[in-house]
């Protein structure tokens, strides 16, 4: 079956500039959870949607926003790039709110210049 | 606060030889324990997990962990490690009712020599 994927797999962008990545969960999952994962470091939790909603937050700023969409796809979308926002964003789904384990895509490598 | 060490940022073990890699965890409730691997440019595959019940749980591709609670531990090991299993190791740890919010590790990168 499907699993998690990712679009795109890599993207450049300037300081300042709007991003929008996009995640489709696996087959039958309907929770998708998103993560930033900088260099050297272990994934940190962005935000989680269900039923189209945002349901948990972590520490991330306003600038981080997310939507989840009918069909359980989803984006995150970043806006007035910094330098420190280069990383490996990572989607995980999940079937219900609060099942384990999650389930990784690949990833979208982000460099901002 | 919640949070989870692995000490070791880098281990380099000889093919054939046993692994052990280290996770510790702060957490405040019953906590649900789960490690990845990650290879260069990849996401994170599961290789195994624990709930509840016996404590040493078998995973994927030969690995197993155990979980002692006495020393908020979760341990993965192999008997014998293969070229192929060299990547990034992640130690995660989450509640059950906020599934999508685990807290990881550092990670540890694990080298192996042939």
């Amino acid at each position: 079956d499907a699993g998690v994927t990712q679009s795109p797999t890599h993207l450049i962008k300037t300081r300042g500039q709007q991003v929008t990545l996009r995640c489709s969960p696996k087959s039958g999952h309907d929770t998708v959870s998103w993560y930033q994962q900088a260099l050297g470091q272990g994934p940190q939790f962005i935000f989680q949607y269900y039923e189209e909603e945002e349901r948990q937050r972590g520490n991330f700023p306003d600038r981080f926003s997310g939507h989840q969409f009918p069909n359980y796809s989803s984006e995150l979308n970043v806006n007035a790039l910094l330098l420190g926002d280069s990383a490996l964003y990572l989607c995980a789904s999940s079937l219900g709110q609060g099942v384990l384990p999650l389930h990784f895509g690949n990833g979208t490598r982000l460099t901002v210049t | 606060a919640q949070s989870v060490t692995q000490p070791d940022i880098h281990i380099t073990v000889s093919e054939g030889a046993s692994l052990e890699l280290r996770c510790n965890y702060s957490y405040g409730a019953t906590p649900y324990l789960f490690w990845y691997v990650q290879s260069p440019g990849q996401g994170l595959q599961l290789l195994l997990k624990y709930f509840s019940g016996d404590t040493l749980v078998q995973g994927i591709k030969g690995f197993e962990a155990e979980f002692k609670r006495s020393q908020s531990s979760f341990n993965l090991r192999k008997p014998s490690v293969h070229w192929s299993d060299a990547a990034e190791y992640f130690c995660a740890v989450g509640p059950y009712n906020q599934g999508g919010k685990l807290i990881f590790g550092q990670g540890t990168e694990l080298s192996v020599k042939p």
